[in-house]
């Protein structure tokens, strides 16, 4: 069973505008979560992290969201840019789970 | 800055050949990992290690077997390449990760691999 869920398989945002990718997730005992960028023959690299203690952390156009009770967190892109295209992952840790759990991935589509 | 890399971006092999996909990182990390990706399955965990000579089973461990006879370096073997494993191959490395310690994975460029 998916421990950690990206429901959305595809996201198409125009240039400028705000792109949001959501990731649910069924253990209350995470309580550390990244997000992952990755484009097509490249390995992912690292994006963003929030710890449970917060709700909100920011860098730049990104800002991940988390609402605990909802098990529930969403990455803000705004202006979403074209090099924005890419796999977008979700990745979950805590309690007795020693690994990364990822989702399966959102693909953002930026169009100029 | 971490630098995993991997010693091949492409490989080709046949069905039934022996395959090693390299892997080296240069942080002295204690933790290694062996992903695969395929498109709509995201990233799936084969083996991964804490340790020197310590392995552990991932969730597709099936049809693999990996080696960790030195800290910086992390092979995984294919014993015998069957077309299902046509992948793309992710290895990463880390500290312990947790909120208290903040860190991160650290992913390599990645190995394409194609099994005819």
């Amino acid at each position: 069973d998916q421990q950690v869920k990206q429901n959305s398989p595809s996201l198409s945002v125009q240039e400028g505008r705000i792109s949001i990718l959501n990731c649910d997730y069924t253990n209350s005992m995470f309580d550390y979560f990244l997000w992952y960028k990755k484009y097509p023959a490249e390995g992912p690299t690292f994006l963003i992290s929030i710890s449970s203690i917060k709700d909100k952390n920011e860098d730049g156009r990104f800002t991940v969201f988390l609402n605990k009770s909802a098990k529930h967190l969403s990455l803000h892109i705004v202006p979403s840019q074209p090099g924005d295209s890419a796999v977008y992952f979700c990745a979950a840790i805590g309690g007795s789970q020693g690994n990364l759990i990822f989702g399966k991935g959102t693909k953002l589509s930026v169009k100029p | 800055d971490v630098k995993v890399t991997q010693s091949s971006r492409y490989l080709v092999k046949r069905t039934g050949e022996k395959v090693f996909l390299e892997c080296v990182q240069d942080m002295d990390h204690e933790n290694m990992f062996w992903y695969r990706q395929d498109p709509g399955l995201g990233l799936r965990l084969i083996y991964f290690s804490y340790d020197v000579k310590m392995k552990e089973k991932g969730d597709i461990p099936e049809g693999y077997s990996v080696s960790r006879e030195k800290k910086e370096r992390f092979s995984l073997i294919l014993e015998s390449a069957s077309t299902n494993q046509t992948s793309m191959y992710l290895c990463a490395s880390s500290l312990y990760l947790s909120s208290a310690t903040n860190e991160k994975l650290f992913f390599g460029s990645g190995t394409q691999l194609s099994v005819l």
